[in-house]
């Protein structure tokens, strides 16, 4: 399964723009590129995801790169409530539902009131 | 509102015992899922199912055991052999086609062993 790689950590400002980034250089063509983040003790919450082209929710934009070998989770103005751990994971869509998915350490946002 | 819901929130298990978590969704998803997160880490599959009276093993399902008796509910029991069940358990859903639809996830299970 193709692996996604995040920064640790990122810090941001209150109502000011974050772009979270994420690495998959080994994403596959039928790979769906899914962003969820997870607050302590709750269960991930989606956010977005996407395939090739770039997507606006309520909630964030995805920019997928031309090559989509990397993506771009970006929240227009952060709150409070957006701190939490934001992971980037691939998703494949072959039909079949396995379960396997590479939740690795994600990028824990911190916003400053 | 459709939706995943797991209870209880909090259990404590003694020494030997089993418990059963529970795992119920409305969203008419037909597989379920159950993981495992420890501490800093990522999710580890526990066990799934595509469909009624059919279920999978995950990456550690050693100390485990499921049933899908109905499409709602997926219970997850933690057996005495499980030898180190506190861990954060986490019950999820899809639909068919998961990269086009994604994942529900409930909010928890903690479970620790007093």
């Amino acid at each position: 399964d193709a692996k996604t790689t995040q920064p640790n950590s990122m810090e941001s400002n209150e109502e000011e723009p974050v772009h979270l980034p994420c690495n998959h250089s080994t994403i596959s063509g039928t790979d769906y590129i899914h962003w969820y983040r997870q607050l302590p003790s709750q269960g991930p919450e989606y956010v977005i995801h996407g395939l090739t082209s770039n997507v606006n929710n309520r909630m964030a934009s995805l920019a997928i790169a031309e090559d989509r070998k990397s993506s771009t989770l970006i929240l227009h103005r952060a709150t409070l409530r957006d701190a939490a751990v934001y992971y980037c994971i691939l998703i494949p869509d072959h039909g079949g539902s396995q379960g396997n998915l590479i939740f690795g350490k994600g990028t824990k946002l911190s916003v400053k009131p | 509102d459709g939706g995943i819901t797991q209870s209880p929130k909090y259990l404590f298990r003694k020494e030997g015992q089993n418990v059963t978590l529970s795992c119920e969704q409305n969203l008419n998803h037909d597989a379920m899922y159950w993981y495992r997160q420890d501490p800093g880490q990522g999710l580890r599959l526990i066990y799934y199912s595509q469909i009624v009276n059919d279920f999978q093993k995950g990456d550690i399902a050693e100390g485990y055991s499921v049933s899908r008796e109905k499409k709602e509910s997926f219970p997850l029991t933690v057996t005495s052999a499980q030898k180190n069940p506190t861990a954060f358990y986490l019950c999820a859903s899809s639909m068919t086609h998961e990269g086009v639809y994604g994942y529900t996830f409930g909010s928890g299970t903690r479970l620790t062993v007093v």
